[in-house]
């Protein structure tokens, strides 16, 4: 099984510009979380998915960042417009539930100049 | 709120030494505690523990959990440079929630 997939790995854009993240996780893992990391941090959750439904977003900026999790599966996370503080990695981690080890993508790392 | 408190926040040891990180947690409805290793980007998997007193292990590192006392420890024994990595301890509560790392350094 290919793991949890992420795209891009890297993203420069200007402030103000809208960027987009896409996670595919492995098959069969309806739990979905995306985090953003800062350099010298731990990870810190954004919004968890059960299947399709958001059931927890209460850490979403929402009046720039959204995500969808159409179907169930695949998951984009998009910031518009950025500012030069949301330069971090971004991470996806997917898994069945029941806080069992759950895979992590290799991330995005945005650079908002 | 929910907090999740690692120590420490960096160490530095020399090539056989023992390390022990800590992580201290205060969650509502509790259920497991995670440790994961993170080289790079990927965070990966070392141990989950829901029980108290039971000691899970994999070769050099092993963690135990105290429910009663909210924290739980990780050891590595033996320590070689590519253990040198963050490792960040979470919780389980159907959110996971990470504490900030400890950056382990092992110097040759």
């Amino acid at each position: 099984e290919a793991g949890v997939v992420q795209s891009p790995r890297y993203k420069i854009i200007e402030k103000k510009q809208p960027v987009a993240f896409w996670c595919n996780p492995i098959s069969g893992h309806n739990t979905l979380y995306w985090y953003l990391q800062n350099l010298g941090q731990g990870p810190e959750l954004l919004i968890r998915y059960e299947n399709e439904e958001a059931v927890d977003d209460s850490q979403l900026p929402k009046d720039r960042f959204s995500a969808e999790r159409l179907k169930g599966v695949d998951s984009t996370l998009k910031i518009q417009p950025a500012e030069l503080g949301d330069s971090a990695v971004y991470l996806c981690a997917a898994g069945t539930g029941e806080g069992y080890g759950y895979t992590f993508g290799s991330g995005t790392r945005l650079t908002v100049v | 709120e929910d907090k999740v408190v690692q120590s420490p926040l960096s160490l530095v040891v020399h090539e056989g030494d023992t390390v022990t990180l800590n992580c201290s947690y205060e969650v509502t409805n509790f259920r497991s505690l995670l440790w994961y290793k993170q080289e790079k980007k990927a965070p990966t998997f070392l141990f989950m523990l829901t029980s108290s007193g039971i000691e899970k292990k994999s070769g050099r590192l092993s963690s135990i959990l105290d429910k009663k006392e909210l924290f739980s420890i990780l050891n590595i024994t033996a320590t070689q440079t590519g253990d040198s990595a963050i490792y960040l301890c979470a919780v389980y509560n159907n959110d996971m929630r990470f504490g900030a790392g400890t950056r382990l350094t092992v110097k040759p």
